[in-house]
C-alpha cells in the first residue's frame, strides 16, 4: 500500500539558511499534518492543512511557514535556520474528521550547523 | 486543553512474559485515543486508536489497549512479549472538536524486551 513520502530524507544547512521539506500524503488523503520532533522530545504538532487550507496551527515558529497545493502534497519552507531547528520533520496524513488515525511519513532529519 | 500522560520511561520485561505499558489522558468531550510505535530513525507507525464502543481495542503486531473512562486510562497491553517489540510507545489523544483534528502526544515509553 501507497504510504506518505517525505523528501528529503536528509537535510544538512548553516544557521540563517532556508530549507524546504516535501510531502506526498497517501492518495484520496485531504489532510495534511507537520510535526517536529526534537532529540528524545515527543512529536509537536506545527501545522495542518485540510483541502488546501490551514485547517489548524500550532507551535510553528513565523519563520516557518507551510503550504497544501492543488495535487495535494505540501511543503514546509523554514527561514534564518537556527541550530534549535535541529529535529526530525514528520509529515502525515489522514482523511478529514478526528475517528481517522493519522499516518506518518518516515521523516526528514534536518541538522542545522 | 488536551493532553496525555504517560508515567514511565522506560518499560522493562521478558520476552514471553506480558507487557503493559500506561497512558492517561485529560480532555473536555469525549476522547479518540491512538497508540503509535516508533522505531530508531524511523516515523510513528499507527498500533491502534479508540473511538467508541468496546472498551479493549484490538491493534496491530498482538497488541490492545482497555479504554477505561472512569480511571481515564488507555494502557497498551500484549500478552506474550517479543524481543521486535522493543521501541518508543507514544500514546496520544484528539477530540472532535472542530479544529482539534491534531494529535497530542504524551512523552513516550521506551519498551525493552530482554531475551
Amino acid at each position: 500500500a501507497a504510504g506518505v513520502i517525505q523528501s528529503p530524507r536528509h537535510l544538512i544547512k548553516e544557521k540563517r539558511e532556508t530549507a524546504t521539506l516535501k510531502c506526498y500524503p497517501i492518495p484520496r488523503h485531504d489532510t495534511v499534518y507537520w510535526y517536529q520532533q526534537g532529540p528524545g522530545q515527543d512529536p509537536q504538532f506545527l501545522i495542518s492543512f485540510y483541502e488546501k487550507m490551514q485547517s489548524d496551527k500550532g507551535s510553528i515558529p513565523d519563520r516557518f511557514s507551510a503550504q497544501q497545493f492543488s495535487d495535494y502534497h505540501s511543503e514546509l519552507n523554514m527561514s534564518s535556520l537556527e541550530l534549535g531547528d535541529s529535529a526530525l520533520y514528520f509529515c502525515a496524513s489522514s482523511l478529514s474528521g478526528s475517528v481517522y488515525e493519522q499516518f506518518f511519513g518516515p521523516g526528514t532529519r534536518l541538522t542545522v550547523l | 486543553a488536551q493532553s496525555v500522560a504517560q508515567p514511565e520511561d522506560q518499560v522493562n520485561v521478558a520476552e514471553g512474559n506480558p507487557l503493559t505499558v500506561k497512558c492517561t489522558y485529560s480532555v473536555s468531550g469525549n476522547p479518540y485515543l491512538f497508540w503509535y510505535v516508533q522505531y530508531p530513525n524511523r516515523g510513528l507507525q499507527f498500533l491502534l486508536k479508540y473511538i467508541t464502543g468496546d472498551n479493549l481495542v484490538k491493534g496491530s503486531y498482538g497488541f490492545e489497549a482497555e479504554f477505561n473512562k472512569s480511571q481515564t486510562s488507555f494502557h497498551l497491553k500484549k500478552p506474550s512479549a517479543l524481543v521486535s517489540d522493543s521501541a518508543l510507545y507514544f500514546c496520544a489523544v484528539r477530540t472532535m472538536n472542530t479544529g482539534f483534528q491534531k494529535l497530542v502526544f504524551g512523552t513516550g515509553t521506551r519498551l525493552l524486551v530482554s531475551p
